[in-house]
């Protein structure tokens, strides 16, 4: 299947500073990006969508000037954590899609980045 | 609305088989998708319906019956390492995942 690489795969960072988490999807154009939140033993739950070239979509509950994403090309899209605080500590993890193609039902994932903030 | 349900845990021995379901409920459907998912892992695709059957691939399979709003992955001959979270997820009508809130498999010697 296709490869979505995702990093980093763990950082840790003090209460208030910011943390970007890259997804890139290295052999085929990601239209759209979802970022997911896994709490332990919780299935993901999603936090927004965001389509190449357009603003993100958030959930409902999910802070967009807390989470800033952007997805700037067809192969990459950002998330950023500001003003992290000890309750944003999880797992994040990318999912990349292409739905122009009849393929593009599948989500690759990327390999998730476990943040934990002191 | 939407839901979707699975069980929340289940055990089985290593070398039996077990049948893992998964109930929904959507007014649009694009198909439905299995994934496997070890702990502090992120998920891996297993499976993905859109007619209804069975899916054979391997020691894995997975049955959708659209009007009844069920589906089920079959894992046979188990072994240790399928130990893991077991995700259903159906694709509504605006091509959103959503998502089963997992099924913890363990496996027993």
């Amino acid at each position: 299947g296709a490869v979505v690489s995702q990093h980093p795969s763990w950082v840790i960072c003090k209460s208030g500073t910011s943390v970007k988490i890259e997804c890139r999807s290295l052999d085929f154009q990601a239209t759209t990006m979802f970022w997911y939140r896994q709490f332990p033993k919780q299935s993901l739950m999603l936090m927004a969508t965001s389509n190449e070239g357009s603003k993100a979509t958030y959930e409902q509950g999910v802070e967009k000037d807390k989470f800033l994403i952007n997805h700037a090309s067809l192969t990459l899209s950002t998330l950023t954590v500001t003003s992290a605080h000890p309750e944003d500590s999880s797992f994040y993890i990318c999912s990349a899609r292409d739905l122009t193609t009849d393929s593009g039902t599948e989500a690759f994932f990327g390999q998730g980045t476990r943040l934990t903030v002191v | 609305g939407q839901n979707i349900d699975q069980p929340t845990e289940m055990t089985a021995t290593e070398g039996a088989i077990v049948q893992i379901n998964c109930t929904y409920q959507t007014s649009g459907f694009n198909g439905l998708f299995w994934y496997q998912q070890h702990a502090g892992e992120a998920p891996t695709f297993l499976s993905y319906n859109v007619l209804d059957g069975l899916e054979e691939k391997g020691r894995f399979s997975s049955f959708l019956s659209r009007s009844k709003g069920y589906s089920y992955l079959l894992l046979k001959e188990l072994q240790m390492k399928d130990s893991a979270s077991y995700l259903c997820a159906f694709m509504d009508s605006n091509y959103q995942l959503i998502w089963g809130a997992g099924t913890k498999l363990i496996i027993k010697p």
